[in-house]
């Protein structure tokens, strides 16, 4: 079991740009969220998404989007990017809440590391 | 969202008991509280969990207090291996976001 992979690594953008940020879940998993790491702080919600839909959705302009595709994975998009968005972006799968779980695991991949000059 | 206070740093000697403390005052009742670390340069990774009981794994004890307005993370014996920022958060379930706060980060002292 490959777990939670993203890609790419690192990435280097200039304002203004565009960028695309890819997850894959931990195989059986359905739900993939995103957060935003900025230095020395604690992950930030963005928004989860499940059965292709977004379900839940952080304090976070609409610049950031998102799409999962059938076989669960998931983008991550940021349009019109500013210095402030430069930041460790962390994807998480979970099982959800199927099966009548209460509360739900998150498995974390090891981030997409973006840098905006 | 239901907060949660942590010290921001915390030190151990190997081979020590580690406790690491979590404030949540306002969790509601149906709050799980979840316990999770990161490991320098790498995502988080789930410690621990539970609702109202205490709960043990192979990673660490998890003491919930009796109003469950604070709980511990007990990691019985630290190691070099156990220095990470430890992360103490609430989920309700439902499908409701996952707020992280600061978290604790723990030095290991050889």
């Amino acid at each position: 079991d490959a777990g939670v992979t993203q890609s790419p690594t690192h990435l280097i953008k200039t304002r203004g740009q565009q960028v695309t940020l890819r997850c894959s879940p931990k195989s059986g998993h359905d739900t993939v969220s995103w957060y935003q790491q900025a230095l020395g702080q604690g992950p930030q919600f963005i928004f989860q998404y499940y059965e292709e839909e977004e379900r839940q959705r952080g304090n976070f302009p609409d610049r950031f989007s998102g799409h999962q595709f059938p076989n669960y994975s998931s983008e991550l998009n940021v349009n019109a990017l500013l210095l402030g968005d430069s930041a460790l972006y962390l994807c998480a799968s979970s099982e959800g809440l199927a099966g009548g779980a209460y509360t739900d695991t998150q498995y974390f991949g090891p981030g997409t590391r973006l840098t905006v000059l | 969202d239901a907060k949660t206070t942590q010290p921001n740093s915390m030190e151990s000697n190997e081979e020590e008991p580690v406790h690491l403390p979590c404030n949540h005052s306002t969790i509601s009742g149906t709050d799980y509280i979840h316990w999770y670390r990161q490991l320098p340069s790498q995502g988080p990774e789930y410690v621990i969990h539970g609702l109202t009981s205490n709960v043990n794994n192979r990673m660490a004890s998890l003491a919930i207090a009796e109003d469950r307005k604070s709980s511990t993370l007990i990691l019985h014996r630290a190691t070099l291996r156990d220095a990470a920022v430890y992360y103490c958060i609430l989920d309700s379930g439902g499908y409701q976001k996952v707020t992280f706060g600061t978290g604790t980060k723990l030095q290991v002292i050889p």
